[in-house]
C-alpha cells in the first residue's frame, strides 16, 4: 500500500495552461505539505496544511493554489504555467508538525512546461 | 535563523569504503535533526533522526549519525559503501515540533566500483 501517492508522475504541458496535481495519504496524518525541487535538487516548502487549514504559505506566486478537501488529500492547482515552473513537486505528510517527527514523501510529479 | 550546510555537493567513494557525509547546522536551541535519502527518480525517504537522548543514532541500510552539540554537526556515516547507496542525501533541521524543516542543499553520493 502506497503511503503518500501523487498523480500524475509525469506532466508535460504548454505555457499558459492550467494543471493540477493530486495527492493522497493513507497514513492518518494531520499535516500535509507541498515541496518544490528544482533542477539542482534544492528543496523548498511551498504550502502546509494541518487538518485542512493552511499553516505555511511561503512566497509562492498566486498562480499556485492548494486545496485540501479533507485531511487525507492535498491537491495543487497551477494556473497560467510558465517555463520556470518546471520542477519536481513533492507531496508529503506527517503525524503533526514535521519538525519533530519528519515527513513522509510521495514519489514526486515531474512537471515540464514547454 | 536556522540554516543547514552540507559540505560537498558531490562525494565519491569506492565500494567497500567508509561513507562520510557532512552536515552542520545553526540553531539557537537544541534542534531536531534528520537525514533523508533520495534515490534517482524517487521521493525522499527518512534515513534517521535525532530528537532527544542518545546522540548516536542508527538508521536504515546500515547508516548512522552522531549529534555533536559542541560542533553543531550531524554527520552521516556508513562503514562500508555499497553500490546501492548511490543517491542524493539531504540533511534537515528543525528548532521545534512546528511545521517547518530547514533543508540542506543535498550531497550526491557516488560509489565507484
Amino acid at each position: 500500500d502506497t503511503a503518500v501517492s501523487q498523480t500524475p508522475k509525469y506532466l508535460v504541458t504548454q505555457m499558459g495552461n492550467d494543471k493540477s496535481i493530486k495527492c493522497e495519504q493513507n497514513l492518518g496524518h494531520d499535516t500535509m505539505y507541498w515541496y518544490k525541487q528544482d533542477s539542482k535538487k534544492f528543496l523548498k516548502i511551498m504550502f502546509s496544511y494541518n487538518n485542512k487549514e493552511l499553516i505555511i504559505n511561503e512566497t509562492v506566486p498566486n498562480r499556485f493554489s492548494p486545496k485540501s478537501p479533507d485531511k487525507a488529500h492535498l491537491n495543487l492547482h497551477i494556473n497560467s504555467l510558465e517555463l520556470g515552473d518546471s520542477a519536481v513537486y513533492f507531496c508529503a505528510s506527517s503525524p503533526s508538525g514535521q519538525g519533530r517527527l519528519g515527513a513522509f514523501f510521495g514519489q514526486g510529479t515531474r512537471l515540464t512546461v514547454v | 535563523a536556522q540554516s543547514v550546510t552540507q559540505l560537498g555537493s558531490h562525494v565519491s567513494v569506492s565500494e567497500g569504503a567508509l561513507v562520510l557525509l557532512r552536515c552542520n547546522y545553526s540553531s539557537s536551541v537544541p534542534p531536531y535533526l534528520f537525514w533523508y535519502v533520495q534515490y534517482p527518480n524517487q521521493g525522499l525517504q527518512l534515513l534517521l533522526k535525532y530528537t532527544t537522548g542518545a546522540t548516536l543514532v542508527k538508521g536504515i541500510n546500515g547508516f548512522e549519525a552522531e549529534f555533536k552539540k559542541s560542533e553543531t554537526s550531524f554527520h552521516l556515516t556508513k562503514p562500508s559503501a555499497h553500490m546501492s547507496d548511490a543517491a542524493e542525501y539531504f540533511c534537515a533541521v528543525s528548532q521545534d515540533s512546528n511545521y517547518q524543516l530547514i533543508w540542506g542543499a543535498g550531497t550526491k553520493l557516488i560509489i565507484k566500483p
